[in-house]
């Protein structure tokens, strides 16, 4: 029973490139969740989404930052023209229903920016 | 202010010991509660909810003080395998799904 898994792992991008990072949500989860945690700091929410709404994305940043969770596949974090603040890890997570608590997280992608 | 306030630690405590950490939140409409853990460069996993007539799960314990907006996790007898970052977790209400987490309070057990 395979968990939430995100790819890339790792991945490092020059300033101004592009950054696709995937997420396909556990078996049976509809709900999906974007998360950034910077160095020492927590997880902040960036977005909330389920199959090809956006139902919450008051944590995404106004320009460059995208995401979308289409009716087929995993869902997509696009960060265009990438800056070094973007180095971080984004964790996915995914859940069943929409209340509730408990969050299954990915292993995370960590971004580098060079 | 942040929404959800927690001692970033670190918190160094030798085997056996009992540890607690607090948290505060600041949004009195905050509905949800929750523990979190997350080991190094690892993700976050649910360690727990937290109930407001408090809530044992083994040798931990969450309470939660509504009035005074903080919750509570205590740690028995603990563990080498209890050293990680605990996350503090609030949910505002039962519409929004949004969970807030804390910056974490790190422990470390000694041997």
């Amino acid at each position: 029973n395979a968990g939430v898994m995100q790819n890339p792992r790792h991945l490092v991008r020059r300033r101004g490139q592009e950054a696709r990072l995937r997420c396909s949500p556990m078996k049976g989860h509809s709900h999906v969740y974007w998360y950034r945690q910077l160095p020492e700091e927590g997880l902040k929410f960036m977005v909330y989404l389920q199959k090809e709404n956006i139902i919450d994305e008051s944590g995404m940043p106004k320009e460059r930052f995208s995401a979308e969770f289409p009716k087929e596949g995993p869902s997509i974090l696009r960060i265009q023209q990438v800056v070094r603040g973007d180095s971080a890890a984004y964790f996915c997570a995914s859940s069943m229903s929409r209340n509730t608590g408990e969050l299954f997280f990915g292993e995370g992608s960590r971004l580098t920016v060079l | 202010r942040k929404e959800v306030e927690q001692d970033p630690g670190p918190f160094n405590v030798p085997e056996g010991a009992t540890v607690a950490f607090n948290c505060t939140y600041s949004n009195s409409a905050s509905q949800s509660f929750f523990w979190y853990r997350q080991d190094c460069r690892k993700e976050p996993k649910l360690l727990m909810s937290v109930y407001s007539s408090g809530n044992e799960d083994g040798r931990f314990t969450a309470q939660l003080n509504r009035a005074s907006q903080y919750i509570s996790l205590l740690i028995r007898d603990s563990k080498l395998s209890d050293s990680a970052t605990y996350l503090c977790v609030v949910r505002r209400d039962q519409g929004a799904q949004k969970l807030v987490f804390g910056q974490g309070t790190r422990l470390t057990i000694n041997p």
